[in-house]
C-alpha cells in the first residue's frame, strides 16, 4: 500500500517558468511533510518542509502548499532554473517515538528544466 | 553545519566477504538512520537508532548489521550479501525532539556485490 503517492513520474518546464510538483498521501498519521532534491548516486538533500498545522510554507524560490482535507500537497518553483534539474522526492513524517521518525517517500518527479 | 559523511564512497565485495559502511554526524543529532535506495526507487528505511539505541529494524535480513558506537557514528556491517543487496546505502540523522525540521542525508555509498 502506498502511503505517498507522486503520480507525475517526469515533468519538463520552460526556464524562467513555474514548475508545480504534486504529491498525495492516505495516512491522516503523518504530522510533517518534506520535499527532497536528489541528484544520481548522491543522497537526498533537504530542500523545505511543512508542519500539518501549516497551510503554505515559502523559502525563496520554493513553496509548498499543503491542502491537509484533500491530502495533498504541491511544491511551487518559480522561476525554474536549468540547476533545479534533478528527481524531487516528497516524504512524510510520522513521528515513531523515542526520539525517532520515519519517513515514507513517495516514488519521485524527475524535473527537467529546458534552458 | 548540516554534513553528514559516510565512508567509503564505492564498495565491490563478494558474497563471502565482510565490510562495514560508516556514516559520521556533528550535528548533535540523537536519531540516526540507514536506508536503502535501489536504481529509479525511493529510499527504503532499513533501521533507526535513538539515543544509541536500536528503535527500529524494517525486517532486515540478518546478514546487514547496524552498530551505533556512539552519538556521532553509526556503521553497517555487511556479511554474506547477495547480489540483489547491490544499491546506494544511504545514511541520516534527525534531532530528537519534534517539532522534525529534516533528515539529513549522506551523500551514500555505492555497494556493488559480485
Amino acid at each position: 500500500d502506498q502511503q505517498v503517492k507522486q503520480n507525475s513520474p517526469s515533468l519538463s518546464v520552460q526556464e524562467g517558468r513555474i514548475s508545480i510538483l504534486n504529491c498525495d498521501y492516505t495516512n491522516s498519521m503523518f504530522d510533517y511533510f518534506l520535499w527532497y532534491k536528489k541528484y544520481p548516486a548522491e543522497g537526498p538533500t533537504f530542500l523545505i518542509s511543512i508542519s500539518s498545522i501549516k497551510d503554505k510554507n515559502e523559502d525563496g524560490r520554493f513553496t509548498v502548499f499543503l491542502n491537509k482535507s484533500a491530502k495533498h500537497l504541491s511544491l511551487h518553483i518559480v522561476p525554474s532554473q536549468p540547476g533545479d534539474s534533478a528527481v524531487y522526492f516528497c516524504a512524510a513524517n510520522r513521528y515513531s517515538g523515542a526520539g525517532s521518525y520515519q519517513l515514507t517517500f513517495g516514488k519521485g518527479t524527475k524535473l527537467s528544466v529546458i534552458p | 553545519d548540516t554534513e553528514v559523511t559516510q565512508t567509503p564512497k564505492h564498495l565491490v565485495m563478494g558474497m563471502t566477504n565482510k565490510k562495514s559502511l560508516k556514516c559520521e554526524q556533528h550535528m548533535g543529532h540523537r536519531a540516526m538512520y540507514w536506508y536503502k535506495q535501489k536504481a529509479k526507487k525511493p529510499p527504503e528505511l532499513m533501521f533507526v537508532y535513538s539515543y544509541e539505541k536500536l528503535s527500529i529494524n524494517e525486517s532486515v535480513p540478518s546478514r546487514f548489521s547496524p552498530e551505533c558506537p556512539n552519538s556521532s557514528l553509526l556503521n553497517l556491517h555487511l556479511h554474506a550479501l547477495q547480489p540483489e543487496d547491490s544499491a546506494l546505502y544511504l545514511c541520516a540523522s534527525s534531532q530528537d525532539s519534534p517539532p522534525l525540521k529534516a533528515q539529513y542525508f549522506g551523500p551514500g555509498t555505492r555497494l556493488t556485490v559480485t
